[in-house]
């Protein structure tokens, strides 16, 4: 139980081009989803919290109109990334929060690439 | 503001026991985690403790948590080369869309 899937797994995209990338929670309803970026070699930055029927929560710094976030059922979570460049090149996961410790159960990510 | 920090790299032989280590500075931490990221995939859960734990013991893996130090530590016995990956070391004050800070995660390397 407690799978996420994320389509696609990887995306090759020319620079100006927008990204939607899914996230799916397949067995369970996530009201809460996590949607984080990863450089190589480093950790996890949380570039926001979605959660469901509401607007998504934004880190500092992560601009909301670049990363659209949409969590519009219970299993269905998409970060749209609008007009990528290179610089937004990187390896994007999202994870749901299930559980009463708040675990999060964390997709295969996908890995962008823009041109 | 919140602060994990871990070793970056790991190395053990095959048999071996292998400790992570892991502080934080968020004196509300309620939960504990320890999540494992294979190349190339997401990360995966592998145990976690609420934060009036001292241990938790889940097969191979031993939670030590030290709460005055604020120190977490992950024990993994009899290490095989499939646990190569990198372990990452999180902390939460809450649930319910509370933030998760993560480490930067500890590259272990197990030799054969």
């Amino acid at each position: 139980g407690a799978v996420v899937s994320q389509h696609p797994s990887w995306v090759i995209c020319k620079s100006g081009t927008s990204v939607k990338i899914e996230c799916r929670s397949l067995d369970f309803q996530a009201t809460t989803m996590f949607w984080y970026r990863q450089f190589p070699k480093q950790s996890l930055m949380l570039m926001a919290t979605s959660n469901e029927g509401s607007k998504a929560t934004y880190e500092q710094g992560v601009e909301k109109d670049k990363f659209l976030i949409n969590h519009a059922s219970l299993t269905l979570s998409t970060l749209t990334v609008t007009s990528a460049h290179p610089e937004d090149s990187s390896f994007y996961i999202c994870s749901a929060e299930l559980g009463l410790a708040g675990e999060q159960f964390f997709g295969p990510g996908t890995r962008l690439t823009v041109l | 503001g919140e602060d994990v920090e871990q070793s970056l790299f790991l190395s053990v032989r095959e048999g071996d026991s292998s400790v992570i280590n892991c502080t934080y500075t968020d004196s509300s931490s309620t939960y504990l985690y320890w999540y494992k990221q294979e190349p190339g995939a997401g990360l995966q859960l592998l145990t976690y403790i609420f934060s009036n734990m001292d241990m938790k013991q889940d097969q191979r893996l031993t939670v030590l948590l030290n709460k005055k130090d604020k120190h977490l530590s992950l024990r993994i016995a009899d290490t095989q080369t499939g646990d190569s990956a990198i372990y990452f070391c999180a902390e939460s004050s809450g649930t319910g869309g509370f933030k998760t800070i993560f480490g930067a995660g500890t590259r272990l390397f197990v030799k054969a």
